[in-house]
Parts: structure tokens; sequence; C-alpha cells
């Protein structure tokens, strides 16, 4: 089944700690995404990437890293830096950069919470 | 100029009711206006989705009228169901330097009753 998995499905870190989202999708999209979801606030952008080796900081980008060593994956890293770092984390994929109006497709999330 | 204002926050509709949810915007630059539906613990899905050189588009029961004057677009879901109840957000698209971004509003919590 082509898809986004997303792991782990549950993660909990400590003060002090960096922890590391995966993000694996078999649909051929150039284009991967991070999203953060709280509570009535919908979803914001935290980082894109449209092709390898290339991303951009979305609008909540501090606190965060991201890599794009492949194209099937987006791994993103949340640092000690982030202070509140406890939401639910969405990845999501589109056809990418050459097109437009393309859905994003989403995996079923990460949910991190602080020890 | 970027955001997407979603009302209402929560919507209470008895089965085999219309829901509707309305969203309106700033940015004419928009090309794609997406709807998604969220059950709990689960990730989006795209549900139905416009360009705004449409004024309606019908996908079973679920419509989306787009007013482009006005800035606004909303979706209705007829003959509503138990199984309809989830988070419902819009989205709009921007399409600039290469790169599509999407703009979310911050969504809608539908329940239906039976």
């Amino acid at each position: 089944d082509g898809g986004i998995t997303q792991s782990p499905k549950y993660l909990f870190r400590k003060e002090g700690q960096n922890v590391t989202l995966s993000c694996e999708q078999n649909l051929n999209h150039d284009a991967m995404y991070w999203y953060r979801q709280d509570p009535g606030q919908g979803l914001r952008l935290i980082y894109y990437s449209q092709i390898v080796n290339d991303f951009q900081k979305g609008d909540i980008a501090e606190g965060y890293s991201v890599s794009r060593e492949k194209k099937e994956s987006f791994p993103l890293t949340v640092t000690s830096a982030q202070k509140n770092p406890t939401a639910f984390y969405l990845c999501a994929s589109s056809m990418g950069q050459h097109y437009s109006n393309q859905p994003q497709h989403f995996g079923d999330g990460t949910r991190l919470s602080i020890l | 100029q970027q955001q997407v204002k979603q009302s209402p926050q929560s919507l209470i509709v008895q089965k085999g009711g219309i829901s509707i949810i309305n969203c309106a915007y700033e940015n004419t630059a928009f090309d794609y206006f997406p709807w998604y539906q969220q059950f709990p613990g689960k990730g989006p899905a795209l549900l139905i989705a416009i360009r705004p050189d449409v004024s309606e588009k019908k996908e079973g029961r679920f419509t989306i009228s787009f007013n482009k004057s006005a800035k606004q677009f909303s979706l209705h879901i007829m003959d509503s169901q138990p199984g309809d109840s989830a988070t419902y957000f819009c989205a709009a698209n921007s399409f600039s330097g290469g790169y599509n971004k999407l703009i979310f509003g911050a969504g809608t919590r539908l329940a239906v009753h039976p």
C-alpha cells in the first residue's frame, strides 16, 4: 500500500534531550512537510523540502531541525531548544515543486510528550 | 494576509441535517482550497478541494461553495451521519517560487447526533 509511515506513534522526551521523529513515504513524492498540531490551533508548518538535500524553514522552525538525504525519508529532530515540544506532529508529502494545486497526503502522526 | 479564518469552532448537528463550515481568507494569490477531515489519533485526509475559477464542487454528500469576490468558501455536508463526526480543516495553498505552502484554518469539531 502506498502511503506515509510515521514512527513512533508515541514518544516521550526528557528535559535537555533531543528526539527524532521518523517519516517515510513510498508515494514517489518529491515534496515533504512537517507540521505541528496543537488543540484549537490547526496545523502549523515547521519545515518543508522539495528535493533531496534541500529544505526550507516554515513558520515555527525554531527548536527543530530536519534532513533530507533520501527522497523517501524526512526525519524531524526536536531539540532541547524547543521549550514547549508537547504536541501532535504530522508529516505530509505531495508531488512537488513543478506542480501547483497538488494535495498533501498525511501520515498518522507522532504524539510527543514531556516526561 | 496569510491567515485563513474558520468558523464555527464546534458544531452539533442532528443525523440527516446539513453541516455548514465557513472559511475566509485575505490573500488573493491563493490558488487551491482543500478541505481535510481528521479523526482522533489520525492524520488529516483530503476530503474535497476546489480551484478559485470554480464556484461550486460536489462530491457525494460533500459540497464546496466558493465566493471569490467575498474571499470566502464553505463546506456543506448534506444528510450528515454520525460517522461524519470528526474535525474539519479548511486550507489555502500558495504556489510561489516553486514551493507549495498550505495555510490551515483552526479547525471545526463536528458532532453528528443520532
